[in-house]
């Protein structure tokens, strides 16, 4: 079965900084997705992120990047030149290629706080 | 751009009750899932469904059952609600064969 672990309940990062968030997953899968999701405070949950394990170039959206390194299973991601607006939860979730009709396997979840 | 709507934001409930959350997709999405979100555990999958009348079991099924009559919406039923189902409840759907879900504003319920 796949996991993904969070290792960072909380994060703080001071506006224009950069802040890395940390995740590391689990799966006997050779190909997968992974995902960062957000969740802002009282708002719906966005996609950030996606990384398909096949590429070997990492995922950058705007100031959103990730660090995938697939033989540690990790899946960083980082955010730069940080704004208020990126204040909320951050997930990390795993996804197997062509399985279960798309089942997600989330993260618990990082709390990021962005200081003025 | 997507929506996926459910019905309710917040609703509080009495111990026994029949609670229905309903969520509503526009997009022809094939997959809908069902999520139960609590502080610390992160998302857990209680039951998605993969096309109409289609259902199967997530991680924590138990206390819960769904309907899919209509390809656009996917309804959760605590067929007698306990107070440890007090929780965020999240749904999202996604195209069949496609990766990324897309998340509805989720239902918070109280059960009291």
């Amino acid at each position: 079965a796949q996991t993904v672990t969070q290792s960072q309940p909380e994060m703080s990062v001071q506006e224009a900084e950069t802040v890395t968030l940390s995740c590391t997953y689990d799966t006997s899968e050779s190909d997968y997705y992974l995902f960062w999701y957000k969740q802002p405070p009282s708002r719906q949950m966005i996609l950030v992120i996606r990384q398909e394990a096949y590429k070997q170039q990492n995922a950058t959206e705007n100031r959103f990047s990730v660090n995938f390194q697939k033989a540690a299973k990790s899946f960083s991601l980082k955010i730069s030149d940080s704004q208020l607006g990126d204040a909320a939860m951050y997930f990390c979730a795993s996804r197997s290629y062509g399985g279960s009709q798309g089942n997600l396997i989330f993260g618990k979840g990082t709390k990021l706080s962005v200081k003025p | 751009d997507v929506k996926v709507t459910q019905s309710s934001r917040y609703l509080v409930k009495r111990t026994g009750e029949k609670v229905f959350l309903e969520c509503v997709q526009d997009m022809d999405h094939e997959n809908m899932f069902w999520y139960r979100q609590d502080p610390g555990l992160g998302l857990r999958l209680i039951y998605f469904s993969y096309d109409v009348k289609m259902k199967e079991k997530g991680d924590i099924p138990e206390g819960y059952s769904v309907s899919r009559e209509k390809k656009e919406r996917f309804s959760l039923i605590l067929e007698s609600a306990s107070t440890n189902q007090t929780s965020m409840y999240l749904c999202a759907s996604s195209f069949m064969g496609k990766e990324t879900q897309y998340f509805g504003p989720g239902t918070r319920l109280l059960v009291l």
